[in-house]
């Protein structure tokens, strides 16, 4: 079974600053997703990482994969206060009829 | 515009009700998927289907039903037999062969009364 887990649940950071958010899975995967969620609203499709060493950057986001590690990572430069929403890492496990399967999120809070 | 439909925005169901959320979508896509998502928690998949007339359980089916009798629509029901029903619900298309992205619509909030 599929598991995906996202670490930190939670972060506050100051403008300006950089942070790393970490998204580990538990089997091979086709593609992995990196989804940005504002409260009560729905999702807004970030990245998409289809192979090893994908990298993708848009604006301040940047997006990485290890498909060895199973790791991904978003990377944040300069943190803006407009960038506070919970971000999801979703993951399509091989074989799984593209099922995206999602991590718990992590809310980050970027304070002025 | 093409995308996807969700209606209604705000649902709220009695004890012992059924309930029908409905998802349009305009965009020709063959895979549909209803997800639940819980307060601070990701998204958990209820059910999808990759072709008209045909659907798979996701991961926490029990106490929903939902069909595919056209491709751009694909209801779900919420049965009284779902206990805790109170969420935010996100239906999601793609298209099989083509490119990769997910397409999600604005979401239905259930609450029980």
């Amino acid at each position: 079974e599929l598991k995906v887990e996202q670490n930190p649940l939670f972060l506050s950071m100051q403008e300006g600053k950089n942070y790393t958010i970490y998204c580990n899975y538990s089997t091979t995967s086709d593609r992995l997703y990196w989804y940005r969620q504002d409260p009560g609203k729905s999702l807004e499709s970030l990245f998409v990482l289809l192979s090893n060493g994908a990298v993708k950057q848009e604006g301040r986001l940047m997006a990485s994969l290890d498909t060895k590690a199973r790791l991904s990572t978003l990377h944040i430069t300069a943190a803006v206060h407009d960038l506070s929403a919970t971000y999801f890492c979703a993951v399509v496990g091989t074989g799984t009829a593209s099922k995206l399967t999602f991590g718990t999120g992590t809310r980050l809070q970027v304070t002025l | 515009d093409g995308g996807i439909t969700q209606s209604p925005k705000y649902l709220f169901r009695k004890e012992g009700q059924n309930v029908t959320l409905s998802c349009e979508q305009n965009l020709n896509h063959d895979a549909m998927y209803w997800y639940r998502q819980d307060p601070g928690q990701g998204l958990r998949l209820i059910y999808y289907s990759q072709i008209v007339n045909d659907f798979q359980k996701g991961d926490i089916a029990e106490g929903y039903s939902v069909s595919r009798e056209k491709k751009e629509s694909f209801p779900l029901t919420v049965t009284s037999a779902q206990k805790n029903p109170t969420a935010f619900y996100l239906c999601a298309s793609r298209e099989l062969a083509g490119p990769y992205g997910y397409t999600f619509g604005s979401g239905t909030r259930l609450t029980v009364v």
